[in-house]
């Protein structure tokens, strides 16, 4: 069966500082691969995701970037955080070839920056 | 373009009473529709999904959502309330086209189970 793991569980950083998020997938091979961020309030904002190795889309211009180095490994890192930063991080895979593209979460990041 | 909306973004209802969620969506194709269940400080977890086989679909922890064509929407339902259903719920659609990768997700529903 499938598993997702992200680390770390919990991340607190000041203003200004690097971060790296990892994610990572076994069970599945060549999966679509997301990184959501949820905020106090406001949902699920979908901020990257990859379809393969090396392939990056955006969805929200901000001072986060992300990379795929292997197929089952995602990576979310800032080289300066923001206040603005702060929230509840959720990686997700869903199959590749899929006609359906659901999606899987991992447990998440709590990320506090002060 | 596709959207979700979720009528509601709290719910609260009785223990052993019927729970329904509501959602609504908006797709210009035929849609996968999706429910989420979210607990505090967790991921999300896939309740059910809608790939039109059936109209009525089962998932897990004895939810069950229906599709109506005509009403745009895909409810969430549960007979009988339990206090462990208290969770954030969430509604989602496929996109279509060119980013089908892509689901978007309704706000969000949280429910309170009162004993």
């Amino acid at each position: 069966s499938q598993t997702i793991h992200q680390w770390p569980a919990t991340l607190v950083q000041p203003v200004g500082s690097p971060l790296s998020l990892e994610c990572t997938v076994e069970g599945t091979s060549n999966p679509n691969l997301y990184w959501y961020r949820q905020a106090a309030g406001r949902g699920l904002q979908l901020l990257f995701y990859s379809v393969g190795i090396g392939q990056i889309s955006s969805e929200v211009p901000q001072n986060l970037s992300a990379s795929r180095p292997q197929d089952r490994q995602f990576i979310l890192s800032s080289k300066k955080l923001l206040l603005s930063d702060s929230g509840f991080y959720l990686c997700a895979w869903g199959p590749g070839g899929s006609s359906y593209n659901e999606q899987f979460f991992g447990p998440g990041t709590r990320l506090t920056v002060l | 373009a596709q959207s979700v909306t979720q009528l509601g973004s709290h719910v609260s209802v009785s223990e052993g009473a019927l729970v329904l969620l509501r959602c609504n969506y908006s797709s210009s194709v035929p849609p996968y529709l999706f429910w989420y269940v979210q607990y505090p400080n967790q991921g999300l977890q896939l309740l059910l999904k809608y790939t039109s086989a059936a109209t009525l679909v089962k998932g897990i922890n004895g939810f069950e959502a229906e599709f109506k064509k005509s009403e745009t929407s895909f409810h969430l339902t549960k007979p009988s309330a339990h206090m462990s259903d208290a969770a954030e719920y969430f509604c989602a659609v496929r996109n279509s086209g060119g980013s089908n990768y892509k689901l978007t997700f309704g706000k969000g529903t949280l429910l309170t189970v009162n004993p």
